[in-house]
């Protein structure tokens, strides 16, 4: 039982270069959600999803989008990379939605030149 | 939207000192406060959390207050150890649709 697995854990990217983020979980949760974490700022909602096929914006979405074809996976693309999109980025899961554990995955850290 | 605020941003103790860690919701109907630390380089995991039904949790060093009125919860951490280092994240939510909307988190220091 892996839990919530991201993939790549580095990556350091150009401006204007695009990646995606991929977030897979094998706990059969309906929620996934991709935040990310900068100093000082605490752990800010990028965008997130309540079943497959369904996604949302959380709080600071501008310069990403996101897919979840398939139940266990929730993508995280960036079309074109500025430096302000220098941060960690961590997926988690849930089982529930509002009340409920987050299990996060180990982390992406990104940077862009 | 639910805003949460958390104090300190640094909190710096000797070991087996106490730690107290606050965090304010301004959402009334907001019903979810859980806790989460993070070790350095790791991945922020729940150590504990409460619902508006009560107003006291404990789990063997660390215990969390809820004041619903005055929409105001609180980490302690008794007997502080050196691997309690940690930041720790509060968050406040409320069922259905709605988001866990964190803090800003707190960094302590349990010096040996």
């Amino acid at each position: 039982n892996a839990g919530v697995t991201q993939t790549p854990k580095f990556r350091v990217l150009k401006t204007g270069q695009s990646m995606t983020l991929l977030c897979a979980q094998d706990m059969n949760h309906e929620y996934m959600y991709w935040y990310r974490q900068d100093p000082g700022m605490g752990l800010r909602l990028i965008h997130y999803s309540v079943g497959e096929g369904t996604t949302a914006k959380g709080e600071v979405p501008d310069g990403y989008n996101v897919s979840r074809l398939k139940k266990q996976n929730f993508l995280l693309g960036l079309e074109s990379a500025a430096p302000s999109q220098t941060s960690v980025y961590f997926c988690a899961s849930s089982r529930g939605l509002g009340t409920g554990e987050l299990f996060f995955g180990e982390g992406s850290r990104l940077t862009v030149l | 939207g639910e805003n949460v605020e958390q104090h300190p941003s640094t909190l710096s103790v000797q070991e087996g000192d106490s730690a107290v860690i606050k965090c304010t919701y301004s959402d009334s109907a907001s019903n979810y406060f859980p806790w989460y630390k993070q070790e350095l380089g790791k991945r922020p995991q729940l150590i504990i959390d409460i619902r508006s039904n009560v107003g006291e949790k404990k789990d063997q060093r660390i215990a969390v207050t809820l004041n619903k009125t005055a929409k105001h919860f609180s980490l302690h951490i008794t007997e502080t150890q050196p691997e309690d280092s940690a930041v720790y994240f509060c968050a406040a939510s409320r069922g259905g649709s709605y988001i866990p909307t964190f803090g800003r988190g707190t960094s302590l220091i349990v010096h040996p």
